[in-house]
């Protein structure tokens, strides 16, 4: 059974940083491409940011480009969201996700159960 | 990177038929096959239910199906049951981003 266990959200200030992670189990991981994707309180989903199985091309919304950065260690089968310079903007329920090897347009069907980050001061 | 247009919500009886729509542009809906569609019940993860507009993963009923004209893709469900109750949203490739709808809650009276 495949599952994503995310971790590492929290109570951090405007400002701060974080570091996220997604543990993956139940496939090889290094076969798939990962996804961030967030949710705000009450609000829709958001695309965050992207990474190829190899770890060697990664995509980010303009939101979050500078200041987060996607990674992977294909070895501890984990994914990694770092996020500097949080803003109150970037409150929000963060869910890892696996990619479909169904296509190249990378639809993601299995998603981690959400880490919640809330910047606040 | 402006999301796709959805409608806020949307109801139907049970056994009838809704379809929410998604709206974007030529550079994300209308320049790629590649619109996909999330299930979400309240307090729990999205699940996948259609990608490559109209490729329904296993799992997912027959009465759910995808389309696509122009810049607008569509998830139409037949025979709506109680446990259809959920936000839905569009997503699509736009070119080395991904860009995702507003949500649609679905109301089963």
């Amino acid at each position: 059974e495949i599952q994503l266990l995310d971790s590492g959200g929290g109570l951090v200030q405007p400002g701060g940083s974080l570091r996220l992670s997604c543990e993956a189990s139940g496939f090889t991981m290094k076969n798939y491409a990962m996804a961030w994707v967030r949710q705000a309180p009450g609000r829709g989903l958001v695309w965050v940011s992207a990474i190829t199985g190899s770890g060697r091309s990664a995509y980010y919304a303009d939101a979050v480009t500078g200041r987060f950065t996607i990674s992977r260690d294909n070895s501890k089968n984990t994914l990694y969201l770092q996020m500097i310079s949080l803003r109150v903007e970037d409150t929000a329920v963060y869910y890892c996700a696996k990619a479909s090897s169904y296509s190249t347009s990378w639809p993601l069907d299995n998603w981690g159960q959400g880490t919640l980050v809330t910047v606040s001061s | 990177q402006s999301a796709l247009t959805q409608p806020h919500s949307i109801s139907g009886s049970p056994g009838q038929a809704v379809t929410i729509s998604c709206t974007g542009t030529s550079s994300d809906v209308g320049g790629y096959d590649f619109v996909s569609w999330y299930q979400q019940h309240p307090g729990k993860s999205p699940i996948l239910i259609f990608y490559d507009v109209s490729k329904r993963p296993s799992g997912v009923p027959i009465r759910f199906s995808g389309s696509k004209s122009g810049n607008t893709a569509s998830l139409t469900i037949s025979g709506l049951q109680a446990e259809d109750e959920a936000d839905y949203y569009c997503s699509s490739y736009a070119g080395n981003s991904w860009v995702f709808g507003g949500g649609t809650k679905l109301t089963v009276l």
